[in-house]
C-alpha cells in the first residue's frame, strides 16, 4: 500500500491564484481531512469528510473547498490565494468509526503565497 | 471547543535518559492520539489511546480520562526520537483537536 499520498510537494503561488492540492489514499479509509500547520503551532482542522459525497468545515475553512465524489480521493481547493495561505498542509485518512480511529498522514505540501 | 494544552513545550535529553510528556484536555474525550513529528515533517500515530495504557517498545502511554490528562512516556531516548510530539483528541465530532505540542531533543 502507498498509504496516504499528496502532490505536489511544494508550491510557490501568487496572491489571487487559485491551485488544487491532491490527496489520496489507498486503504479504503472513510474518513479523510485536511489540515494546515503553521510554524510553532499545531495542526488546525480546515474540512473533513466522513465518506464519499459528504464533507464538513473544520475550525479554519475559509478560503478553502473540498469535494470527495470517490473514497480514495480529497482534493483541496484554494479559490483564491492569499499570503495568509502559506503554511503546510496535511492530508490524513482513517477507518473512522468504533475503535479504529488511528489517523494516517501523508507528507504533506509545503505552500507559499506570494 | 475542547482545549489542548501539553507540556513541557520544549525538552532537550541526553541520549539514554528517560522523559515524560504530559497533555491536558479540558473536557470528556473518546479519541485520544499521540503523534511523533520527525524533523522532515512526517507525522507519525504512536497510540490512539482514548483511556488505559499502552506500550510499543521503549515508549508508553496512560489516559486518565477521568482527570483528563495522557502521559506519554519515552525510555532510554535515542537521537531518532527527536521531533515534536504532538497529542489530539476529539469527543463524538469527528473533530482532531491537535494541542501545539512538545519539542523535543536528544543529543548524543
Amino acid at each position: 500500500n502507498a498509504g496516504v499520498t499528496q502532490t505536489p510537494k511544494f508550491q510557490v503561488l501568487k496572491t489571487g491564484q487559485s491551485m488544487t492540492l491532491q490527496c489520496a489514499q489507498d486503504m479504503n479509509h472513510e474518513y479523510m481531512s485536511w489540515y494546515r500547520q503553521d510554524p510553532g503551532m499545531g495542526l488546525r482542522l480546515i474540512h473533513y469528510s466522513v465518506g464519499a459525497g459528504i464533507t464538513d468545515q473544520g475550525e479554519v475553512p475559509n478560503g478553502y473547498n473540498v469535494s470527495r465524489s470517490t473514497t480514495e480521493d480529497f482534493p483541496l481547493r484554494l479559490l483564491s490565494a492569499a499570503p495568509s495561505q502559506t503554511s503546510v498542509y496535511f492530508c490524513a485518512s482513517s477507518y473512522g468509526s468504533g475503535n479504529s480511529y488511528e489517523q494516517y498522514f501523508g507528507p504533506g505540501t509545503r505552500l507559499t503565497v506570494t | 471547543g475542547i482545549q489542548v494544552e501539553q507540556s513541557p513545550p520544549d525538552l532537550i535529553l541526553q541520549e539514554g535518559a528517560n522523559s515524560t510528556l504530559r497533555c491536558n484536555f479540558s473536557d470528556s474525550v473518546n479519541n485520544l492520539q499521540w503523534f511523533h513529528q520527525n524533523p522532515w515533517g512526517q507525522l507519525i500515530n504512536l497510540f490512539y489511546i482514548p483511556s488505559g495504557t499502552k506500550q510499543n517498545g521503549r515508549l508508553s502511554a496512560t489516559t486518565v480520562a477521568t482527570e483528563r490528562y495522557s502521559l506519554l512516556y519515552i525510555s532510554s531516548s535515542q537521537t531518532t526520537d527527536s521531533g515534536v510530539y504532538f497529542c489530539a483528541v476529539d469527543y463524538n465530532t469527528d473533530k482532531l483537536i491537535f494541542g501545539t505540542g512538545t519539542r523535543l531533543q536528544v543529543f548524543p
